[in-house]
């Protein structure tokens, strides 16, 4: 089956705008995360969706930072007023949700560049 | 404050020989560890995972080793393959919690 995709694969960005990143999960996936990994770094936790529960945001860096899961399926990280600290490749997991001690399946990321 | 640490960014070895990369936690609420290896351009892929109630967990090539009183685990390859050569990414939950706490990473490179 499909597994996790996420779009655009890369966004070029100038200082100020405004992205929009898409993530589809695994059909049936609960649970929807959203990580970060800048340059030298490892994967910094975003957010966490699991079904219509309200989402853990508690990750989230800015309050230019959101995102939304509409429908329990497709997810979108929007970052508003981007700045060049913003650039990074945005990876979105899903799974069961049923505790972190199922695997998450992720997709091949978003590489976004501020310029 | 990264809490868990891979402090070596990268790994050459023979094929054939046995590939142990480290990691280090500071959390001792962790009582879940999981490997995953990523290839460029795609997202991580979980290798092997251990609970804090065991100190060895093997899968073939794969074993991962945890020392609860040093926090540390690593993860034995052997024999490394051409094929094994990827970053690793060590990571740690802690029970209630929603997310993965991941390292910043081994590159991993075995020499044909």
């Amino acid at each position: 089956g499909a597994g996790v995709s996420q779009s655009p694969s890369n966004k070029v960005t100038e200082k100020g705008k405004d992205v929009e990143l898409r993530c589809d999960p695994i059909s049936g996936h609960t649970a929807l995360y959203w990580y970060r990994q800048s340059l030298g770094q490892g994967l910094e936790f975003l957010i966490y969706f699991q079904g219509n529960s309200a989402p853990d945001k508690s990750g989230l860096p800015s309050d230019r930072f959101s995102a939304e899961r509409t429908g329990g399926s497709v997810s979108t990280l929007t970052i508003q007023r981007t700045q060049q600290e913003d650039s990074a490749v945005y990876l979105c997991a899903s799974n069961l949700g049923l505790a972190t001690y199922n695997e998450q399946f992720f997709g091949p990321g978003t590489r976004l560049t501020v310029l | 404050d990264q809490q868990v640490k891979q402090n070596s960014p990268s790994l050459s070895v023979q094929e054939g020989r046995i590939s142990i990369l480290n990691c280090d936690y500071t959390n001792s609420m962790f009582d879940y560890f999981l490997w995953y290896k990523k290839y460029p351009a795609e997202g991580p892929t979980f290798l092997i995972s251990i609970s804090s109630i065991k100190d060895k967990n093997e899968d073939g090539r794969f074993t991962v080793f945890l020392n609860k009183s040093a926090k540390h685990l690593s993860l034995h390859i052997v024999p490394s393959q051409p094929g094994d050569s990827a970053v690793y990414f060590c990571a740690a939950s802690a029970t209630g919690a929603n997310n993965l706490f991941f390292g910043t990473g081994t590159r991993l490179t075995v020499i044909p």
